[in-house]
């Protein structure tokens, strides 16, 4: 239990909605950030946000767009959905100490049709 | 940039059998590295971790050994067990850039009884 919370855990989509993404940090944790993780293969980095600025993104286009809120809770927030958007969508959070150590909510299921 | 190299699953193994994951990487400097775990349903969760060369990460078991000359970081059990089956995932972290690790695909691990 790493006390990072997303949600939903489940949703469904068509192509070209829109769509948000919840995450709350761990307690104490002024960093989030966010992975796509497609079946079968490794996290990949989407971006980050440290006390509510964007600090480092991914090869993401910019229909990606999150948002950190002043009690480091974030949103993730995909325009224009593509099929091959659907993936496990996996929030981290860490205390910013720069030592990698990053802290797991369970992830959002998105399954665009 | 920076890679992350993994030996493909499943690896299928029998309770008390000794496992080895390879693990190598590309990148240039000192970057951290970690392996992380990903039980059925589950989020991710740190195994363990390594700062600099040569530094020994160890949890559950589990070691690693960070090998600058060899670029690798291996993991290995003496014994596993059935509720050791899961993914694991090699990845790495730069000090400047702590909130993106670069994972590798993942290999899953399957103990039978």
């Amino acid at each position: 239990e790493t006390g990072v919370t997303q949600s939903p855990t489940h949703l469904i989509k068509t192509r070209g909605q829109q769509v948000t993404l919840r995450c709350s940090s761990q307690s104490g944790h002024n960093t989030v950030s966010w992975y796509q993780q497609a079946l079968g293969q490794g996290p990949q980095f989407i971006f980050q946000y440290y006390r509510e600025e964007e600090n480092g993104r991914g090869n993401f286009p910019p229909r990606f767009s999150g948002l950190q809120f002043p009690n480091y809770s974030s949103e993730l927030n995909v325009n224009a959905l593509e099929l091959d958007d659907s993936a496990l969508y996996l929030c981290a959070s860490s205390l910013g100490d720069r030592t990698g150590e990053l802290f797991f909510g369970e992830g959002s299921r998105l399954t665009v049709l | 940039g920076d890679s992350v190299t993994q030996m493909e699953g499943p690896v299928t193994l029998s309770e008390e059998a000794f496992l080895t994951i390879n693990c190598t990487y590309t990148a240039t400097g000192y970057p951290s590295l970690f392996w992380y775990v990903q039980y059925p349903g589950e989020g991710l969760q740190l195994l363990l971790k390594a700062t600099k060369a040569d530094d020994k990460g160890s949890n559950k078991g589990f070691e690693a050994t960070y090998r600058k000359e060899t670029t690798s970081f291996h993991l290995e059990k003496g014994s596993v067990q059935v509720s050791d089956s899961a993914v694991y995932f090699c990845a790495l972290s730069r000090y400047e850039s702590w909130g993106k690790l670069q994972f590798g695909a993942g290999t899953q691990v399957v103990v039978t009884p």
